[in-house]
């Protein structure tokens, strides 16, 4: 079975300044890993994908992810966030041929001026 | 347009009442998937589709809960006797041929449902 924790429901930062949102997954075979974002009274849309490949992946809007097999984890980062950045950020994994994408509770980014 | 709509995008109705949830993937889109989204959880998978046909629909909650699909097309998801705790985001999304197993969905911008 396949399951996603986002450690941290919200998380508020100041413009400019770095972010991390975390994510862990639990799956005992290779796994596709996906971070969605969704402004505010938007649909989710796709933010960046790990299928395979270099760990570091980029993805829209400046942001980044590490999948780190060893720590089960696929972190999202930002160096310098934007107002405009301010959304929910939900971490979703596939595993073991499975078409269906189990998603995590969200993290709620607040970017304040 | 040429994104995934859902219709109605607020619905109110009354415990014991049946609702239906309307669902357009984009055109061409051979997958689509309902998700349910309570206040403060994460996205729970209901059901998925293949063309008309439903591989997998272990997450309908129970019985009252059944959604079918016309061809390549709309879906409909049918929640019957409503229950206070049926309240939720209802969200769809399509993807199209071979983009199902690398995770791009598509997603319409989901039906809230409240039963009072």
């Amino acid at each position: 079975a396949q399951s996603v924790t986002q450690l941290d429901s919200q998380v508020p930062v100041f413009e400019e300044a770095p972010v991390e949102l975390r994510c862990n997954y639990s799956s005992s075979v290779s796994v596709y890993l996906f971070w969605y974002v969704q402004y505010p009274n938007q649909g989710l849309q796709l933010l960046l994908k790990y299928l395979s490949g270099s760990t570091l992946v980029k993805g829209i809007n400046g942001f980044e992810a590490e999948f780190n097999k060893s720590q089960t984890s696929f972190h999202l980062r930002k160096p310098s966030v934007h107002i405009s950045d301010t959304a929910e950020y939900f971490c979703a994994v596939i595993s073991g041929g499975s078409y269906i994408p189990t998603f995590g509770r969200g993290t709620s980014l607040i970017v304040h001026p | 347009g040429a994104g995934v709509s859902q219709s109605p995008s607020n619905k109110v109705t009354e415990k014991g009442k049946d609702v239906e949830l309307r669902c357009d993937p984009i055109s061409g889109h051979t997958a689509l998937y309902w998700y349910r989204q309570r206040l403060g959880q994460g996205l729970e998978f209901l059901i998925y589709f293949q063309g008309n046909s439903a591989p997998d629909k272990s997450g309908l909650p129970s019985d009252r809960f059944s959604a079918e699909r016309t061809g390549e097309s709309v879906s409909t998801l049918t929640i019957q006797r409503t229950q206070q705790e049926d309240s939720a985001v209802y969200l769809c999304a399509s993807s199209g041929p071979g983009q199902g197993l690398t995770g791009e969905l598509f997603f319409g911008e989901g039906s809230r449902l409240t039963v009072l």
